[in-house]
C-alpha cells in the first residue's frame, strides 16, 4: 500500500515568515493530495488540495506545489500569522479508486508573535 | 447544517465491555470512514465504506467493527475493547467517487476520545 511520510514534525517560525513542509509518497498511482489542519482540539479540515495533473495551486497566502516524478508535495505558507498555529497533516489518495486515504504523521507549526 | 456528528465525545471504560461510537452524516455523502488519532501516528483508517452494505478494511481494523445499513449512518464497534485501543476516533464522509471538484473531501466530525482502562 501507499506510505506517506512528513517531515518536520514540529516547525516554529516567526510571524510573518514563510513556513514549508514537506510530504513524500511510495505509490505513483496517487493522484490526490490533500493537506488537512487541525487546530488544538478541532476536527481536521481541508485548506487545500491538489491533483496530480497540476504542478502548483495557490490559495491567497497557501499554495502547494506537486512533483510527480519525485513522488513528493510540500505545502508553502507565506506571511504566517499566529492563526496559523496548528498541526498540519498531508494525505494521498486515488481518486478513480477512492477508498483508502493515507495521512502523513503531522507537521505542529508554531507561529511565534 | 452540513455536518458529520458523533457520539459520544468523551468515554471512560473498562477492558473487555462492549462499546459502540455513532457517526451520522446528513450531506447525503456515499463515503464514510474512520480514523484513529495518535501522537507520532498522524490519523490511520480503520474502516471505510463506500455506499450501503459496502465496507472495507482501512490500515488499522484489528480489533474494530462497522456496519452500513443506512447511507447516513456508520457506527464503530468495539466487541472487547483493549487499553491499546485508548485513542482520539474520527469519522468523516465525502461525496464520494469522480473526479469533480470536492467529491473528496473529507468532512471530519469533531472525535471521540476514547480511554480504556
Amino acid at each position: 500500500g501507499e506510505n506517506v511520510e512528513q517531515h518536520p514534525s514540529t516547525l516554529s517560525v516567526q510571524e510573518g515568515d514563510s513556513a514549508v513542509i514537506k510530504c513524500t509518497y511510495s505509490d505513483s498511482a496517487s493522484n490526490y493530495f490533500p493537506w488537512y489542519k487541525q487546530e488544538l482540539g478541532k476536527r481536521p479540515q481541508l485548506i487545500i488540495d491538489i491533483r496530480s495533473n497540476v504542478g502548483e495551486k495557490k490559495d491567497q497566502r497557501i499554495a502547494v506545489t506537486l512533483n510527480k516524478t519525485a513522488k513528493h508535495f510540500s505545502l508553502h505558507i507565506t506571511e504566517t500569522q499566529p492563526e496559523d498555529s496548528a498541526v498540519y497533516f498531508c494525505a494521498a489518495s486515488k481518486t478513480y479508486n477512492f477508498n483508502k486515504f493515507y495521512f502523513g504523521s503531522g507537521t505542529k507549526l508554531n507561529v511565534k508573535p | 447544517e452540513a455536518q458529520v456528528t458523533q457520539n459520544p465525545r468523551y468515554l471512560i471504560t473498562v477492558t473487555g465491555k462492549k462499546l459502540t461510537v455513532t457517526c451520522s452524516q446528513n450531506m447525503n455523502h456515499e463515503y464514510m470512514s474512520w480514523y484513529r488519532q495518535d501522537p507520532g501516528l498522524g490519523l490511520r483508517q480503520i474502516y471505510y465504506s463506500m455506499n450501503v452494505e459496502v465496507t472495507d478494511k482501512g490500515d488499522v481494523p484489528e480489533g474494530y467493527k462497522v456496519s452500513r445499513k443506512e447511507k447516513r449512518n456508520f457506527p464503530l464497534i468495539l466487541e472487547s475493547p483493549s487499553p491499546n485501543q485508548t485513542s482520539l476516533y474520527f469519522c468523516a464522509s465525502s461525496l464520494g467517487f469522480g473526479g469533480g471538484s470536492g467529491a473528496n473531501v473529507l468532512t471530519f466530525g469533531a472525535g471521540s476520545r476514547l480511554t480504556v482502562l
